[in-house]
């Protein structure tokens, strides 16, 4: 597609379940990210792909939270055990790889709206 | 460590006057700073970058951005506001590191009247 693609756009759960949530990233582009929008800690970074290198988890706030990234291209979020403090919006951007700033623009996702009831 | 700040919740303007949406910076280095925009219900757009070169960046629709390293800003404007441009700010700066995140401002609602 012609941009990033998240699925799905909204997502309802019960405390205590999990989640899965995908991103489709622009092709070409080698460089994935997930950041978390809410409204206490704003726009935060999660995670970190690019190619085939381990990932930076830096940004994860807890051990139910996981990523993965298969092939390259697709990355799939998991919250384990949701809680309600998890209720956010999370999106997707990806970008070509590298420090080179003037390729290095992240594009984003519409996003996937989380609400744990 | 890298922060942004935009010290404005809200910017309300009447349509056809001009704008500012205001962000400031801390970084050790150079910075690289970016504008997005968010309409509801949507991911952010990037509008406008600066990396080297000129104080003046042009941007999407009709943005533009100064860049002030005496004063650590980089300010967005646009000369004439419509009500279109009602929607959320965002000024970011890209972490020096291997990964390039985005620190993020808290973001500005821009409220444009009729």
């Amino acid at each position: 597609g012609a941009g990033v693609s998240q699925s799905p756009s909204n997502k309802v759960t019960e405390k205590g379940k999990d989640v899965e949530l995908r991103c489709d990233p622009i092709s070409g582009h080698t460089a994935l990210y997930w950041y978390r929008q809410s409204l206490g800690q704003g726009l935060e970074f999660l995670i970190y792909f690019q190619g085939n290198s381990a990932p930076d988890k830096s940004g994860l706030p807890s051990d139910r939270f996981s990523a993965e990234r298969t092939g390259g291209s697709v990355s799939t979020l998991t919250i384990q055990r949701t809680q309600q403090e998890d209720s956010a919006v999370y999106l997707c951007a990806s970008s070509y790889p590298g420090l080179t700033p003037t390729k290095n623009i992240q594009y984003f996702g519409a996003g996937t709206r989380l609400s744990v009831l | 460590a890298q922060s942004v700040a935009q010290p404005e919740d809200q910017v309300n303007v009447a349509e056809g006057n001009p704008l500012t949406v205001k962000c400031t910076y801390s970084v050790s280095g150079n910075p690289y700073l970016f504008w997005y925009v968010q309409y509801p219900n949507r991911g952010l757009q990037f509008l406008l970058k600066y990396i080297t070169g000129d104080n003046l960046v042009k941007g999407s629709y009709g943005f533009e951005a100064e860049f002030n390293k005496s004063q650590t800003s980089f300010h967005l404007k646009k000369p004439s506001a419509l009500v279109s441009d009602s929607a959320l700010y965002f000024c970011a700066v890209r972490e020096w590191s291997n990964t390039g995140k985005l620190i993020f401002g808290q973001g500005t609602t821009l409220q444009v009247k009729p």
